[in-house]
């Protein structure tokens, strides 16, 4: 399985865009990208998965490089609920293992 | 639609208690996964279920833990006997039927903190 690295850390100002790179250099054919995120004493939540097309949907943008060896996710405009630990995982898209273990993620905090 | 909802938030128990977390998942979703989470070792998958048929139960620490699905609305994980090193966050997910990218799409409910004395 592809791993990934993240920043452990981010600020971002209330209302300005927030932009959480990962890291998945080993990432195969046949492996998605899921970016979830879990705010303090909540579930983790998913946010957005991606092969290699950029998506987008209500929450966030997922921006995929052509080479697929890093991605960008993209909170268009961040509130300071948005404050939690974002984590991007990497998963196959045959069930080969059912493992959802996060990494550490990166904690970004938004500011007013 | 309600998401996925757990019982009780909060369990506080003595060593040696039977402890049994429940779960509904989110209507219409054929997978359920139960969790745990620790500082220690972050998130672990337990158990999960495919149309109330548990497929994978290889992350259940010991006999101690079990689980169950009766039917699609309603599963159990339960402890018996219970030991402060249960002591974690469960967590019950559930996910759509359909291509494989949907397995990892998963809704995550609030979660149970369960703390064993």
């Amino acid at each position: 399985d592809a791993k990934t690295t993240q920043p452990p850390s981010m600020d971002c100002a209330e209302g300005r865009a927030a932009n959480l790179p990962c890291n998945h250099s080993t990432i195969s054919g046949n492996e998605y990208v899921y970016w979830y995120r879990q705010i303090h004493s909540q579930g983790p939540q998913y946010i957005i998965h991606g092969l290699k097309n950029n998506e987008t949907n209500e929450m966030a943008s997922l921006i995929i490089t052509e080479d697929r060896k890093s991605s960008t996710l993209i909170l268009p405009h961040a509130t300071l609920r948005d404050t939690a630990v974002y984590y991007c995982i990497v998963r196959p898209s045959f069930y080969n293992n059912n493992d959802m273990r996060f990494g550490a993620g990166t904690r970004l905090t938004v500011k007013p | 639609d309600a998401g996925v909802i757990q019982s009780p938030r909060h369990e506080v128990t003595e060593m040696g208690q039977e402890v049994t977390l429940r779960c509904k998942p989110i209507s219409g979703h054929d997978y359920l996964f139960w969790y745990r989470q620790t500082m220690m070792r972050g998130l672990e998958l337990l158990i999960y279920f495919n149309n109330n048929v548990p497929i994978d139960d290889s992350g259940m620490p010991e006999d101690r833990f079990s689980a169950k699905m009766p039917n699609a609305s309603f599963s159990t994980l339960k402890i018996q006997p219970s030991e402060p090193r249960d002591s974690a966050v469960y967590f019950c997910a559930s996910s759509l039927p359909g291509t494989s990218p949907k397995f990892y799409e998963q809704y995550f409910g609030p979660g149970t903190r369960l703390t064993v004395t």
